[in-house]
């Protein structure tokens, strides 16, 4: 089916470690972005990317780094984990704002 | 920067029983989102409205543009379990914007 494809779903990870979480759309959509889900947070923009070759901050970008690779893919990067970066990680796209976006299943991370 | 105050942010309520939930705001919206989120999983696309006073239905959920373009309104009628979840309202200010997010009201259905 067509989507937002994130991996891993589940991950663990050490203080200090690092890793990359992947985020792959085959729509052909143009905006692609990385959200955090907390508890009682509700959805906090991290990073985006307008287009290819291009991106942003977001609302809480401290601890991160984005890479778009191509039109498909955008990848959020933990050089350093931290506890405080447990959380719910979701990808979104979209071609057209006015659609609204197209979210993934997530990434559910836990750092101890 | 502007924000969606979304109420309430918790319900209970018995299967069978119509809900009601709103999103607010203090400045102009011209695109109003409702998502919902089933647990485990990514939010979803419920009802996309694009023009102050619309109305428009999927099933038993019904959701309205506020006349003021600062507020939005979901209704579902005789809630079923399936019904259980996170709904989150979102505005667009203008196209070219980034999509906001309210925080999120919790539904929760009693046997």
């Amino acid at each position: 089916n067509a989507g937002v494809t994130q991996t891993p779903k589940f991950q663990v990870l050490k203080t200090g470690q690092s890793m990359t979480l992947q985020c792959a759309q085959d729509m052909n959509h143009n905006s692609m972005y990385w959200y955090r889900q907390d508890p009682g947070m509700g959805l906090r923009l991290i990073y985006y990317s307008a287009s290819e070759g291009t991106t942003d901050k977001g609302e809480v970008p401290n601890g991160y780094n984005v890479s778009r690779l191509n039109k498909r893919e955008f990848s959020l990067r933990l050089e350093s984990a931290a506890p405080s970066q447990t959380s719910v990680y979701f990808c979104a796209s979209t071609r057209d704002r006015l659609g609204g976006y197209t979210f993934g299943s997530g990434t559910r991370l836990t750092v101890v | 920067g502007q924000q969606l105050n979304q109420s309430p942010q918790s319900m209970f309520i018995q299967e069978g029983e119509d809900v009601s939930m709103n999103c607010t705001s203090s400045s102009i919206f011209n695109t109003w989102l409702w998502y919902k989120q089933d647990p485990g999983e990514g939010p979803v696309l419920l009802i996309a409205l694009y023009k102050a006073g619309e109305l428009t239905s999927n099933g038993r959920l019904t959701a309205q543009f506020g006349i003021t373009r600062k507020d939005s309104f979901l209704n579902i009628s005789a809630s079923i379990p399936s019904d259980v979840g996170i709904y989150f309202c979102a505005g667009l200010p203008n196209r070219d914007d980034k999509i906001i997010f309210g925080k999120g009201t919790r539904l929760h259905i009693l046997p």
